[in-house]
């Protein structure tokens, strides 16, 4: 079973910031915490990942609290080709467990 | 392109047909993962490799699926018997040039398969 709970859905509008957050209570010690956006018909794409306190990439930023049993995805002014399912993973006895993501749509 | 290849991209079968599915890594990647996506979920881990070595088979997996690496290069899915239930996208993804999971996980584009 995936380590990860986060929300179903979100909706948003082009241009605004979206924010995701992923909870992982029983994270491990030496556990990295993953992103991945998958389009229809294709197979996930890695976002971005971390570790503790934030990361940013060209894409995306990463948050993470210093109890680290949650984080938080922020895609900065969001357009209609970030409308994709969003998944947290944490390693889960040494392999990758996904979960049913979050589903964000994007409106004009 | 994320350098993960699977072949093919698509199969349609009639119940009860064998198929199999090929997926060719990147090259120094040790790990290799199986995943099946209906639609509307996430991918449901099947089975991985470390090099050659299967380490796990989810328990959903029933015994008519069988998975092989050999050489720890390209691996096989088999699925026999096919059953309409089988009918999903059937990914494959690499990862680490070692035993560390915390790596990037690069997937390919899929097999869909549709059983009739």
């Amino acid at each position: 079973l995936a380590k990860t709970t986060q929300p179903i859905s979100m909706d948003s509008y082009e241009g605004q910031e979206v924010n995701i957050t992923c909870s992982h209570n029983n994270i491990a010690t030496n556990d990295y915490i993953t992103w991945y956006q998958q389009f229809p018909s294709q197979g996930p794409r890695f976002i971005i990942q971390g570790y503790k306190t934030k990361v940013t990439n060209e894409v995306a930023s990463l948050f993470i609290p210093a109890d680290r049993k949650s984080s938080t995805l922020s895609l900065p002014r969001v357009s209609l080709s970030d409308t994709a399912v969003y998944y947290c993973l944490v390693p889960n006895s040494d392999k990758l467990i996904f979960g049913t993501g979050t589903r964000l749509q994007v409106f004009p | 392109d994320t350098g993960v290849s699977q072949n093919p991209r698509h199969k349609i079968t009639k119940r009860g047909q064998n198929v199999t599915f090929r997926c060719d890594p990147i090259s120094e990647h040790n790990r290799l993962y199986w995943y099946r996506q209906t639609l509307g979920q996430g991918p449901e881990f099947l089975t991985y490799f470390q090099n050659e070595a299967q380490l796990e088979k989810s328990r959903l997996l029933s015994d008519r699926f069988s998975a092989e690496r050999p050489k720890g290069s390209f691996s096989t899915l088999e699925i026999q018997r096919t059953e309409q239930g089988d009918s999903a996208m059937y990914l494959c993804a690499s990862s680490g040039r070692g035993r560390e999971v915390n790596t990037e996980a690069f997937f390919g584009q899929g097999t869909r398969l549709t059983v009739v």
